[in-house]
């Protein structure tokens, strides 16, 4: 019953290949968040979807890029993914309006660069 | 900004030991805090949360309160056992935002 759903596990990419890890939820939230999680390190907001509006972190480098083509699906592009930018990330949904009450996680993708 | 302290780990205890893991954050205004609960090979899911201060959230045996005069949300239980094993986050969201920031995390090991 999974709601979150990330594919794939795990993934490998080349140091400067294209890279594209998806996420899609059957919960219908109107929200949708990608994370980085880094090894002992707090999961870093990267964008989130207020519906289809895109809202970037202001840290979040030029290198990261995200579609969402509707509702249940959301993608994170890496365009040139470098050795730092192996980690495992997050997708979470959650629907707001007063703010949050919960966010719902898949079970993240944990990307290696060789 | 907005950001979460949380004590650093691994904590290790034995099965029916008392557990708390600190927490101190940052925040303007009157955030809402979290705790997640990070299970090996899963995602994140809320374990408890508090939208107020002096509101104590619970779930699970866990207990954490909103202290806003310490800036504190330190999570508690009574007698842990090998199940909760485990990541803990801490986070918060700052109120009427749509974000979540977390705190780096505190892995728990629970001995038999």
């Amino acid at each position: 019953d999974a709601m979150v759903i990330q594919n794939p596990r795990y993934q490998v990419t080349q140091f400067g290949k294209p890279v594209t890890l998806s996420c899609s939820q059957t919960l219908n939230h109107n929200v949708m968040y990608w994370y980085q999680q880094k090894s002992s390190q707090a999961p870093k907001l990267l964008f989130h979807y207020y519906d289809k509006d895109f809202n970037n972190e202001a840290d979040t480098p030029d290198n990261f890029q995200s579609r969402r083509p509707n509702t249940s699906f959301c993608f994170l592009d890496i365009r040139s993914p470098g050795l730092g930018d192996a980690a495992m990330y997050l997708c979470a949904t959650s629907v707001t309006g007063t703010g949050i009450e919960k966010l719902f996680f898949g079970s993240g993708t944990q990307l290696s660069v060789l | 900004g907005d950001s979460v302290t949380q004590m650093e780990g691994p904590v290790t205890l034995s099965e029916e030991a008392f557990l708390t893991i600190n927490c101190t954050y940052t925040a303007t205004g009157y955030p809402s805090l979290f705790w997640y609960v990070q299970y090996p090979g899963e995602g994140l899911q809320l374990l408890l949360k508090a939208t107020k201060a002096d509101d104590k959230g619970s779930n699970k045996g866990f207990e954490a309160t909103y202290r806003k005069e310490t800036t504190s949300f330190h999570l508690e239980k009574g007698s842990v056992q090998v199940s909760d094993s485990a990541v803990y986050f801490c986070a918060l969201s700052p109120n009427r935002d749509d974000k979540i920031i977390f705190g780096k995390g505190t892995r728990l090991h629970i001995l038999p």
